[in-house]
């Protein structure tokens, strides 16, 4: 099956901007989304198709695929921002299957 | 107004079985498919099962032969029926409409604890 590997975590002064990588072979082939998860919460999904937001997410958060290596992008974080970000895709071994990447916590400081 | 709630969930065995359920409001999931996805805790998520709306299913390879993804459409409900369940089946358990569409939406989760 599909790995997607994320960095374990990233932090980001208030107001400035972070990224966020996911790199797998699946990304070569399949869209990107990614989910914020707040503590105690279900994940939420904040961009999905590589780079579109769904209706409600603010617009600091952008994506972008490269092919092997996805993006998530936030641009003048916010104290809200401070989640566990996962990225997600389909797998390579069963396109009806999907995989989730290792999360990435963001700290705004 | 869409609504997943999943129930079902508490404290099994190993070896032992349960069903979750997942029931629907504000759409069917009939015309949409529907995921269940998986987190132990502390830990990430895990995508588990999908069933689209014609009916097929899919597995990840950790459940496959275990786990078993159905629909009731009358009541509108999903179900993840769990047998042989081990140890490391331990986690919250959440049902997922469209999975990465903009239609994407989570409920709660369950909790499913397998220990002796």
């Amino acid at each position: 099956s599909s790995e997607l590997t994320q960095d374990p975590a990233v932090s980001v002064a208030l107001g400035q901007t972070v990224r966020i990588t996911c790199q797998g072979d699946t990304l070569r082939s399949y869209y990107a989304s990614w989910y914020q998860q707040k503590p105690g919460q279900a994940p939420v999904l904040v961009i999905y198709g590589d780079n579109n937001r769904p209706s409600g997410v603010p617009d600091r958060f952008s994506g972008s695929n490269s092919g092997y290596t996805a993006s998530l992008t936030i641009t003048g974080a916010q104290a809200d921002d401070e989640a566990d970000y996962y990225c997600n895709s389909r797998d390579t071994s069963g396109n009806y299957n999907y995989v989730f990447g290792t999360g990435t916590k963001v700290t705004v400081l | 107004e869409v609504q997943l709630v999943e129930s079902g969930g508490g404290l099994v065995q190993p070896g032992g079985s349960l069903r979750l359920s997942c029931a629907a409001s504000g759409f069917s999931v009939r015309t949409n498919y529907m995921s269940w996805v998986r987190q132990a805790p502390g830990r990430g998520l895990e995508w588990v099962s999908v069933i689209y709306s014609g009916g097929t299913s899919y597995s990840a390879d950790s459940v496959k032969g275990r786990f078993t993804i159905s629909r009731d459409i009358s009541n509108n409900t999903l179900y993840l029926q769990m047998n042989s369940l081990r140890t490391d089946d331990t986690a919250f358990y959440y049902c997922a409409r469209n999975l990465g569409d903009p239609r994407d939406y989570w409920g709660q989760g369950t909790l499913v604890t397998v220990s002796s």
